[in-house]
């Protein structure tokens, strides 16, 4: 099946520092999304792209689909403690209904 | 509450116990998705319901599992005969589409069943 994979599995930083963390597949996609899953609680849908090439933010958050369409990135500005968290990439199933995700970023700030 | 709800949060079971997990979708929400969580993984596809039909259940791991949306809101996953390997999260999520959309996927806060 469709896998997508994630790096780094884990980012130690420092609050104020900015974050990059990637997902790469070796499958097409039409849509990437961001997902951040607080402990205890389900994934939360931070950013959505549909189109090969697009850059779109929200707050401190910037993600770009990849222009192959097998990639996507996700940047955070600034970090501040209330980023802590699993950062996951996901795509629609190929063909189905539902999504495939990454196996996660587990970020980690260091005040 | 507005958001997906899901019961009981958390779940013991012996193995070869029967257990069942309730999830509460958005009201009026069409489309509604299980996923299992397994620890440090990211969520995986289990079943998908369109109202009360159940249009793809081929994530479902064996037929000890066993998902049912009788009148097109409340949804129950049931898992029969638990084994060690079913622990893990199991999240519902609804949309009030019915495909295609996925940006509008929300996900309850999940069950955590541990099998002893």
């Amino acid at each position: 099946g469709q896998q997508l994979n994630q790096s780094p599995q884990s980012m130690f930083i420092q609050e104020g520092e900015d974050v990059s963390m990637n997902c790469t597949s070796s499958s097409i996609f039409n849509t990437w999304l961001w997902y951040k899953q607080d402990p205890g609680e389900g994934p939360v849908l931070l950013i959505a792209l549909y189109k090969a090439g697009e850059l779109t933010s929200n707050g401190r958050l910037t993600a770009q689909f990849g222009i192959t369409r097998k990639d996507s990135f996700l940047n955070i500005s600034a970090s501040i403690p209330s980023d802590v968290g699993i950062y996951f990439c996901a795509a629609p199933r190929g063909g189905a209904d539902g999504l495939t995700f990454g196996k996660g970023t587990h970020l980690i700030i260091q005040p | 509450g507005a958001g997906v709800s899901q019961s009981p949060r958390y779940k013991v079971a012996k193995r070869g116990q029967d257990v069942a997990l309730r999830c509460d979708p958005i009201s009026g929400h069409v489309s509604l998705f299980w996923y299992q969580q397994a620890l440090g993984q990211g969520p995986e596809f289990l079943t998908y319901f369109q109202n009360e039909a159940q249009l793809d259940k081929s994530g479902l791991p064996s037929d000890r599992f066993f998902a049912e949306r009788p009148e097109g809101s409340v949804s129950t996953l049931k898992i029969q005969r638990t084994q060690q390997e079913d622990s893990a999260v199991y999240l519902c999520a609804s949309s009030w589409r019915t495909s295609g959309y996925y940006n509008e996927q929300f996900f309850g806060p999940g069950t955590r069943l541990t099998v002893l």
